[in-house]
């Protein structure tokens, strides 16, 4: 059960466009359609943004989007918005009914 | 509206014991997974435990494996962790969390889209 490797930061201006990547193994983002990814806020609770690799929870803002390819995730946030700096972590089936999260991603919009 | 709230953190010797509680509101409890997950200060998430909807199977992570039980009641709409031999590297914040869909079989597959704020859990002698 090792966690997903993802960039410790990335950074953006308002309006511009950021991607965050989460790599995993052929035995978790690589072997299931079930990457999700949670905003965190400082001090408060995970949010679900994205569920199995591309959907959008009902009241998530389309400039949230998910993607993968092959062993890769990405989350990708268009038209950056202050209120977006948050820590974003990724989340994949590992199979044998294991969950796995990436370290996280610290994004800072400048 | 749908809500989840943690109780039961707090300060405990290692070696000892603790249960941690979430009272469930707002949604049909029965009907949903449940999960545990916990993060270290200034760290990541890290998932912990899954209890199946009807209570019928539980998983846990390598590392509480033996040592912390996931359990729930229907008539009180309360999830449970009752955590064994704790170790310092058990501190951390543990939020409950709800699967996204009812009547899964899945451990937090489909996304977990209702979590508590977080009872706090320090080891320390």
């Amino acid at each position: 059960q090792s966690a997903l490797t993802q960039p410790p930061s990335a950074s953006g201006s308002p309006g511009q466009s950021v991607t965050i990547s989460c790599t995993g193994t052929s035995s978790d983002v690589g072997g299931y359609n079930y990457v999700s990814w949670y905003q965190q806020h400082p001090g408060k609770a995970p949010k679900l943004m994205i569920y199995e690799v591309t959907k959008r929870p009902s009241g998530v803002p389309d400039r949230f989007s998910g993607s993968k390819s092959d062993n890769t995730a990405s989350l990708t946030v268009s038209g950056l918005q202050a209120e977006d700096e948050a820590d974003y972590y990724c989340s994949s089936y590992a199979g044998s009914n294991n969950l796995v999260f990436g370290g996280g991603t610290r994004l800072t919009v400048l | 509206q749908v809500q989840l709230e943690e109780s039961g953190g707090g300060v405990v010797q290692p070696g000892r014991s603790l249960r941690l509680s979430c009272a469930a509101s707002g949604f049909t409890f029965s009907s949903y997974g449940m999960h545990w997950v916990r993060q270290a200060p200034d760290k990541g998430l890290e998932w912990v435990a899954v209890i199946w909807y009807d209570g019928s199977n539980e998983y846990y992570a390598d590392s509480v494996k033996g040592r912390f039980t996931i359990s729930r009641d229907k008539s009180r709409n309360t999830l449970y962790l009752q955590m064994n031999s704790l170790r310092a590297e058990d501190t951390a914040v543990y939020f409950c969390a709800k699967d996204r869909l009812r009547l899964t079989i899945s451990p937090g597959i489909y996304g977990m889209d209702v979590w508590g704020q977080g009872t706090t859990v320090t080891v320390s002698s």
